[in-house]
């Protein structure tokens, strides 16, 4: 089973700043990386696929980096509804989630 | 729009039994494989199971291997999960998920907003 590691466990920004998250495969997923925003009480939602592809309407902000075992999901100006936590999947082999990187309001 | 609505949860003893449906509009069902993904109160997101556009593969976490069954009816534009032989580690949200493609390895690009299970005595 490939094991996805997500860093921080939490980011502590200000609205405006810059959001980098990590997510470190145990084995190569070559792009198989998809990445998810889940807010309080609200099903995930998918934000960037094959590791740096948008999914439709999100915003530009959000971009995705990356390949083979490290990769990065940047938020490059924090807007106030971005405080939430996120989630990286890959689908190289098996399906596998991290365990969740929270960024929270400083 | 592409919609999944989730029914059948509730509240069961261990060892018991429940029915999960997955109700989906928006698009062409069997055009896409579907999935399961449960995410317990607190805790991050776990893929449970999905199955195949033709519903003629399956897979399973090793967790509920010969406990829960995935199927789905083109016809009726609907996605099920059979939980037999429940535990208190199944208690979560269940997510039905849309696959990327018509296979099991993919992401899930469209979410129902997820049936609660609690199994508790």
């Amino acid at each position: 089973e490939i094991v996805l590691t997500q860093s921080p466990a939490t980011l502590s920004l200000s609205p405006g700043e810059r959001a980098t998250l990590s997510c470190r495969a145990s084995q190569s997923v070559t792009s198989y990386l998809a990445w998810y925003q889940q807010k309080p009480g609200q099903a995930p939602r998918l934000l960037i696929y094959d590791a740096s592809n948008r999914a439709t309407g999100i915003p530009a902000r959000f971009s995705g980096s990356g390949s083979g075992t490290d990769f990065t999901l940047t938020i490059s100006s924090l807007e106030p509804e971005d405080f939430a936590v996120y989630y990286c999947q890959q689908h190289s082999n098996f399906l596998t989630f991290g365990g969740g990187t929270k960024v929270e309001i400083k | 729009e592409v919609q999944l609505v989730e029914s059948g949860g509730g509240v069961e003893r261990p060892g018991g039994s429940l029915r999960l449906s997955c109700a989906a509009s928006g698009y062409t069902f069997d055009d896409y494989g579907m999935s399961w993904v449960r995410q317990a109160p607190g805790k991050g997101l776990e893929w449970v199971s999905g199955i195949y556009w033709n519903g003629d593969s399956t897979g399973y976490v090793d967790s509920v291997k010969g406990r829960f069954t995935i199927s789905r009816d083109n016809a009726k534009n609907s996605l099920y999960l059979q939980m037999n032989s429940l535990r208190a580690d199944d208690t979560a949200f269940y997510y039905c998920v849309r696959n990327s493609g018509i296979y099991l390895d993919a992401y899930f690009d469209y979410w129902g907003q997820g049936a609660l299970v609690t199994v508790s005595s």
